[in-house]
């Protein structure tokens, strides 16, 4: 089965760091477009940050300057690097391709991982 | 930024019915929208993109339209898996925004 698996979700104290990964099963993340995508217990949807295949990569201005979103080719691993975490952050996050655009030219989020939730709290 | 906003934000619906949700685009976006799909406690998934095209394997009660900035998603005869949680996207520009989900739920 083609998946997106995420890892590296757990607590944290507020100021903290975390590091996310996800990884392809029967599909490379180093090919595509990558983003990240977190959800608040209850709330809707956030887009985080998108990292291209030329490896230009864009964030949120909620996250700007303290998250970073990469990639490690030989690892075909997609991360996200978050720092000075904030209860705010606390969320599920999904790792999401944006495979369509390579087959059709339109940006569209149609696969996602199972997500790894974040917690931030004293 | 772009602003993405939903209505109605909640939905009840019976079995049969035909319902549609609207979400309208801060500024012109063309056809740069996409739907997904989001039940309990699992990850969204891709309906329509492109404003009107249905996603591989997506069931063809499904229908998409519009483009400016009035979309609609449409769901011509509802049936009891199509209860869920269901967002618009705009790709026309980072930040990729969301609406803010409709919740559709049995009458």
């Amino acid at each position: 089965e083609v998946q997106l698996v995420e890892s590296g979700g757990g607590l944290v104290q507020p100021g903290g760091s975390l590091r996310l990964s996800c990884r392809g099963s029967g599909f490379s993340v180093s090919n595509n477009y990558m983003n990240w995508v977190r959800q608040a217990p209850g709330k809707g949807l956030e887009w985080v940050s998108v990292i291209y295949t030329g490896g230009a990569t864009y964030s949120a201005d909620s996250v700007k300057g303290r998250f970073t979103i990469s990639r490690d080719n030989s690892k075909d691993t997609l991360y996200l690097q978050m720092n000075n975490l904030r209860p705010e952050d606390t969320a599920v996050y999904y790792c999401v391709a944006d495979a369509k655009v390579a087959a059709t030219g339109w940006h569209a989020f149609d696969m996602w991982g199972q997500g790894t939730l974040v917690t931030v709290s004293s | 930024d772009i602003q993405m906003t939903q209505s109605p934000l909640s939905l009840s619906a019976s079995v049969g019915d035909r319902v549609t949700i609207t979400c309208r685009a801060s500024q012109y976006i063309s056809t740069y929208i996409n739907w997904y799909q989001q039940k309990p406690g699992k990850a969204p998934s891709l309906l329509i993109y492109a404003a009107s095209s249905l996603q591989s394997g997506v069931p063809s009660r499904f229908t998409g339209s519009g483009s400016g900035t009035d979309f609609t998603l449409t769901i011509s005869s509802l049936q009891p898996e199509d209860f869920a949680t269901y967002y618009c996207q705009q790709s026309y520009g980072t930040p990729y925004t969301f609406g803010q989900g409709t919740k559709l739920e049995i009458k």
